[in-house]
């Protein structure tokens, strides 16, 4: 069974940095690109970023480049979005998602993680 | 940047309606546009890629169609599990952007 698990999530100050983890299972991590997506309380979905199979590419929303870095580790199966120079408009729930098989391969697919709740907050 | 933009921002049907979305681009996008449902407090679930092909797992109710700047996604027959929130996302070219939702509530 595919599973994504985040975790990380909390109550950090503006200016403050966390890191958000991924944890799959159930599949080939290393063959899939992956995703994070974030939803702001009572908003819509925002794309964040997103990484190939082998981490030699990744891209970014405007909003966090500069700030988020996205990376994975394939040897233990894990998604990572360390988030520094947090601001207030950071707060969201963050989604890891798998991309597709063949087609839309790069975009958030049809496995999803529960989420994890930031929130950036003095 | 791609805007994307949806129609309507919200909408209320019975169950058995027919229910048709419009999502459309500020530049064309070829197909490489997805559909993604989202319930509340859930993980949102893509119903659609490619702009037409269904999701494995997805009711053949879920249609899509579309190419270029202009795409729908239609209901055949509006299950009481369907009511929720829609979202477009387009992947032609990054950042990827959604579509700011439709909302399909009960009549």
């Amino acid at each position: 069974e595919v599973q994504l698990v985040e975790s990380g999530g909390g109550l950090v100050q503006p200016g403050g940095s966390l890191r958000l983890s991924c944890a799959a299972s159930g599949f080939t991590f290393s063959s899939y690109w992956m995703s994070w997506v974030r939803q702001a309380p009572g908003k819509g979905l925002e794309w964040v970023a997103n990484i190939k199979q082998d981490g030699s590419e990744k891209y970014y929303v405007d909003s966090v480049k500069g700030r988020f870095t996205i990376s994975r580790d394939n040897a233990k199966n894990s998604l990572y979005l360390q988030m520094n120079s947090l601001r207030a408009e950071d707060t969201a729930v963050y989604y890891c998602a798998r991309g597709g098989v063949v087609v839309a391969a790069t975009t958030p697919g049809d496995y999803w993680g529960q989420g994890t709740l930031v929130t950036v907050s003095s | 940047d791609i805007q994307m933009t949806q129609s309507p921002s919200s909408l209320s049907a019975s169950v058995g309606d027919r229910v048709t979305i419009t999502c459309r681009a500020s530049q064309g996008i070829r197909n490489d546009l997805g559909w993604y449902q989202q319930k509340p407090g859930k993980a949102p679930k893509r119903l659609i890629y490619a702009a037409s092909s269904l999701q494995s797992g997805v009711p053949s109710r879920f249609s899509g169609s579309g190419s270029g700047t202009e795409f729908t996604l239609t209901i055949s027959s509006l299950q009481p599990e369907d009511f929720a929130t829609y979202y477009c996302l387009q992947h032609n070219s990054y950042p990827f952007t959604f579509g700011p939702g439709t909302k399909v509530d009960i009549k």
